[in-house]
């Protein structure tokens, strides 16, 4: 969806180097989520957010962080990387006035080396 | 506890055929339910949403999907497979009074289309 935009859409890193992920969007929407996709696990989520000043952890946030700069901007951070967040980053938007549909953008490949 | 269950990883079907992808879900109280369809290199696209009225929705490319309230079911059908179907498709679930949570997702089923 070119509402929601992510940058980059690839990366590789090393072990111990800290990479920030950003996701933009256009929907106007209040809430943006963090996901990760990893075969045969379906989707995880990290962190949410349902405005500028309220940040969720989800069912897997250890060594994630996140900042809700504005609300159209919600950035994923990981400190020191490390191999096994290797997966495809997805970042969501939803509205809260509707029916809570999410919408993706296109995902970041990370792989950690 | 909110959860959903895809039973099957993967799903083969013949051009031509009628497919059936299905999710099972367990929230309190009513649903809302959702499919997505996540092509090769690309994000997930929504398709359909059941949120009140008729059980039976109709979505995007042809699919729909039949709310299935004794059975807590959700499975996404079409009448006639494309090649062009062949996805990962997942099932999501929110319940409509569990507050402020994110959708719950399914571990996704990869559909084949074989012409």
């Amino acid at each position: 969806d070119a509402d929601v935009t992510q940058t980059p859409r690839n990366r590789i890193t090393k072990t111990g180097k800290r990479i920030m992920l950003e996701c933009s969007q256009t929907k106007g929407h209040d809430r943006m989520y963090w996901y990760r996709q990893d075969p045969g696990l379906g989707l995880r989520l990290i962190y949410y957010s349902f405005d500028v000043k309220d940040i969720n952890k989800g069912e897997i946030s250890d060594g994630y962080s996140v900042s809700r700069q504005a609300q159209a901007k919600f950035s994923l951070s990981l400190e020191s990387a490390i191999p096994n967040q290797t997966a495809l980053y997805f970042c969501a938007t939803s509205d809260s006035h509707s029916s809570y549909e999410q919408y993706f953008g296109p995902g970041t490949r990370l792989t950690v080396t | 506890a909110q959860s959903v269950a895809q039973p099957e990883d993967q799903v083969n079907v013949a051009e031509g055929n009628p497919l059936t992808v299905k999710c099972t879900y367990s929230v309190s109280g009513n649903p809302y339910l959702f499919w997505y369809v996540q092509y090769p290199n690309r994000g997930l696209q929504f398709l359909l949403k059941y949120i009140t009225g008729d059980n039976l929705v109709k979505g995007s490319y042809g699919f729909e999907a039949e709310f299935n309230k004794s059975q807590t079911s959700f499975h996404l059908k079409k009448p006639s497979a494309l090649v062009s179907d062949s996805a990962l498709y997942f099932c999501a679930v929110r319940g409509r009074n569990s507050g402020n949570t994110p959708l719950v997702f399914g571990k996704g089923t990869r559909l084949s289309v074989i012409a």
